[in-house]
């Protein structure tokens, strides 16, 4: 059975900081490893990653994976108040398309 | 920007009643999946349908649950006799389903509360 371990459970920060987030799964034939931003509502595509040490990146957040040690971490620079939020990790096998997500880690930025 | 839509974005019912949840995936998406997430825990996978039928299930999907495309635009999820432990937040994702791997992206979900 596939499964995602996410920490920490929760970070509160000051904006400005610089935070990072941890993700380590196991998985049968790793497919992708997915990142989402949760606010209220949906969950919100973040970045898709398949390959290890390739960084991909967006604006102030970047991630990274290393299939060998089996973990993603997902880097906010300059965080803001609307970077508050739940961040969930998933990742999918080759057995189909099904995600298994992690607890999340619950971010709070403070003005 | 395209976006998956569901509806309603909460339901009450009684324990023992059917409920429909609705979702609208992207356009010219191909692949559908239920999730549900209990209040504090995680997100959980139901089903996955291509093609107008099944491709994955979990355990928890058991038969009282059920999916149908009834027309080329809405996806549904039915729980025939509702359970207290069915009050979740349901989300609807959909994959264009020509690339691998593929993202999913997910609807704002529904609240369903089972009294």
């Amino acid at each position: 059975e596939d499964k995602v371990v996410q920490s920490p459970l929760s970070l509160v920060v000051h904006e400005g900081d610089t935070v990072t987030l941890n993700c380590s799964y196991e998985v049968t034939n790793f497919r992708s490893l997915l990142w989402y931003k949760q606010e209220k509502k949906a969950p919100t595509f973040l970045f898709m990653l398949t390959s290890s040490g390739i960084e991909k990146k967006s604006g102030r957040l970047s991630s990274i994976l290393d299939k060998k040690e089996l973990f993603s971490i997902l880097n906010i620079t300059a965080t803001q108040t609307g970077d508050s939020a739940i961040y969930l990790c998933a990742v999918q096998n080759n057995a189909g398309n099904m995600l298994t997500f992690g607890g999340g880690t619950r971010l709070m930025v403070k003005p | 920007e395209p976006e998956v839509t569901q509806t309603p974005s909460h339901q009450v019912t009684q324990m023992g009643q059917e409920v429909i949840l609705r979702c609208v995936p992207i356009s010219n998406h191909l692949y559908f999946y239920w999730y549900r997430q209990i209040l504090g825990q995680k997100v959980e996978f139901l089903v996955s349908f291509y093609n107008n039928e099944i491709s994955e299930k979990s355990e928890i999907f058991d038969d009282q649950f059920s999916v149908e495309r009834p027309d080329g635009s809405n996806f549904t999820l039915k729980i025939r006799s509702t359970k207290l432990e069915d009050s979740a937040m349901y989300f609807c994702a959909s994959t264009r389903g020509d690339r691998d791997p593929d993202t999913q992206y997910f609807g704002p979900g529904t609240r369903l509360t089972v009294l």
